[in-house]
C-alpha cells in the first residue's frame, strides 16, 4: 500500500506570492495534520483535520490556511510568503483521531522562499 | 503548555556503543510518548511508542520506558550500527492524535 504521498517535492517562491501544498493520506485514513519543519529543529504543529473539519490549530499566523476533501486529501495554503516561511512541509495521517494513535508522515514538501 | 526536551546534539559514537538519548517532558494530563526518527531528505518515521505509564516501547533494538515519576521517556540501545544514523525526535501526543516534537537530536554513527 501507498504510503503518504506529498506534492510537489520541491517549490522556490518569492517573497510575497502565495503557494498551495498537497498532501494524500494512506488509504482509510481520515485524520490528515500538516507539520512545518524549519532546518535544525522539530516539527512545528500548524492543522488538524478529520472528517473534512479542522479539529486543531497551532500557533500560525492567518496567512496559513488548510481544507480537507471528501477523499480525505488535503491541501495547506500560505499567503503573502516570508523568508521565514522556508521550511520543509510535513503531512502525517493517521486512522482516526484519537489521542495515542500513531501518525504516518510523508517525505515532505521543501519550500524556499527567496 | 506541553513541551519535550531532549538532550542535547550532536552525538557522536563508534558502532557498537551503547546509546542513550534523554526525552523530558511537561504535559498536563496523560499523554501518549514517541520516538520517531528522520533519515537525510526524509519524512519522519515512527521508531516506537508507549501509551501509559511503565509502559516499554520497542523496535529494531531500540526501546525507551514511559516513567511517569520523572516525566521521561529515554531512548536507548545497546549496540547501534551505521545505519541507525540519523535524527532522533521525541513526541508527546495529548490532543487527538496532534504532536508535540522536541528539537531532535542528530546521532552520528563511525565504522
Amino acid at each position: 500500500d501507498a504510503g503518504v504521498t506529498q506534492s510537489p517535492t520541491h517549490l522556490i517562491k518569492t517573497r510575497g506570492q502565495q503557494v498551495t501544498l498537497r498532501c494524500s493520506p494512506i488509504s482509510g485514513h481520515k485524520s490528515v495534520s500538516w507539520y512545518q519543519q524549519v532546518l535544525g529543529q522539530g516539527p512545528q504543529f500548524i492543522f488538524q483535520y478529520y472528517e473534512k473539519e479542522e479539529r486543531g490549530r497551532g500557533n500560525f499566523p492567518d496567512r496559513f490556511s488548510a481544507r480537507q476533501f471528501p477523499n480525505y486529501s488535503s491541501e495547506l495554503n500560505v499567503n503573502a510568503l516570508l523568508l521565514g516561511d522556508s521550511a520543509l512541509y510535513l503531512c502525517a495521517s493517521s486512522a482516526v483521531h484519537e489521542e495515542g494513535r500513531e501518525q504516518y508522515f510523508g517525505p515532505g514538501t521543501r519550500l524556499t522562499v527567496t | 503548555g506541553d513541551s519535550v526536551t531532549q538532550m542535547e546534539g550532536p552525538v557522536t559514537l563508534s558502532e557498537e556503543a551503547f546509546l542513550t538519548i534523554n526525552c523530558t517532558y511537561t504535559a498536563t494530563g496523560y499523554p501518549s510518548l514517541f520516538w520517531y526518527v528522520q533519515y537525510p531528505g526524509e519524512g519522519l518515521q515512527l521508531l516506537l511508542k508507549a501509551t501509559k505509564a511503565d509502559d516499554k516501547g520497542s523496535n529494531k533494538g531500540f526501546e525507551a520506558t514511559y516513567r511517569k515519576e520523572t516525566t521521561s521517556f529515554h531512548l536507548e540501545k545497546g549496540s547501534v550500527q551505521v545505519s541507525d544514523s540519523a535524527v532522533y525526535f521525541c513526541a508527546l501526543g495529548v490532543s487527538g492524535s496532534r504532536l508535540t516534537f522536541g528539537e531532535g537530536t542528530q546521532l552520528t554513527v563511525n565504522p
